[in-house]
């Protein structure tokens, strides 16, 4: 069963870093991209980053793009998303996402992570 | 960047159809993937390359895309149904667009 689990809750100050994770297990971890999704409370779903784990290849959307770093560690088949220094407005739910498949360029996301509440509060 | 506009709600009586629309230029030259998230929980998938559904969702959904709109339809609604519906489309650099979110409210 492909399964993505998110790490926990966390609760920052403004300034702070943060680096929060998403685990995939039960699939070839390296061949299949892996993106990251905000959304800000009450929003919409909003696309932050994608990355290929076998090569570490990641395109950002522009809204993100040098707001936050994505990352791998491939040997604990895991995927990262991290601040250098959060704000209030970074306050949101984050979600990973699985690309279904490896090689359709417009294949859908079909496994979710459960999500990671990001509090940023003085 | 790529616009996908979708109302941001919509209403329905139980045993009704509902119809959530998800407008874009041309998006009819693209495929078009949809989400069902209900409160709490992370999206689902619900209809994929416009048509297809996966393994667990009903019958009762299906898709369809053609011009500037694509529409995800859902036949004889159930409470159950109701959520947050965000359609999903690539752009041609390996970007993601998702439209706006519309909420289904079964009266």
């Amino acid at each position: 069963e492909v399964q993505l689990v998110q790490s926990g809750a966390e609760v920052k100050k403004p300034g702070e870093s943060l680096k929060i994770s998403c685990k995939g297990s039960g699939y070839n971890f390296a061949n299949y991209w892996i993106a990251w999704v905000r959304q800000m409370p009450g929003k919409g779903l909003e696309w932050m980053g994608i990355i290929y784990p076998d090569d570490s290849e990641t395109r950002y959307s522009p809204s993100f793009a040098g707001q936050v770093t994505i990352s791998v560690d491939k040997s604990f088949t895991t995927v990262h998303l991290q601040w250098s220094s959060l704000k209030a407005s970074d306050s949101a739910m984050y979600y990973c996402a699985r690309k279904s498949d490896p090689v359709v360029t417009t294949s859908p996301f079909d496994s979710w992570g459960q999500g990671t509440l990001v509090s940023v509060s003085s | 960047s790529y616009v996908l506009t979708q109302p941001p709600s919509v209403s329905v009586a139980p045993g009704k159809t509902a119809r959530i629309t998800c407008g874009g230029n041309n998006i009819g030259s693209k495929v078009v993937h949809w989400y069902q998230q209900t409160p709490g929980r992370a999206p689902v998938l619900v209809m994929y390359y416009d048509s297809d559904r996966p393994s667990g969702i009903p019958e009762r959904f299906s898709g369809s895309n053609s011009g500037n709109t694509a529409t995800l339809t859902i036949s004889r609604v159930e409470a159950g149904d109701e959520a947050d519906y965000y359609c999903h489309v690539w752009g041609s650099s390996n970007d993601v667009f998702f439209g706006g979110g519309t909420k289904l409210t079964v009266l």
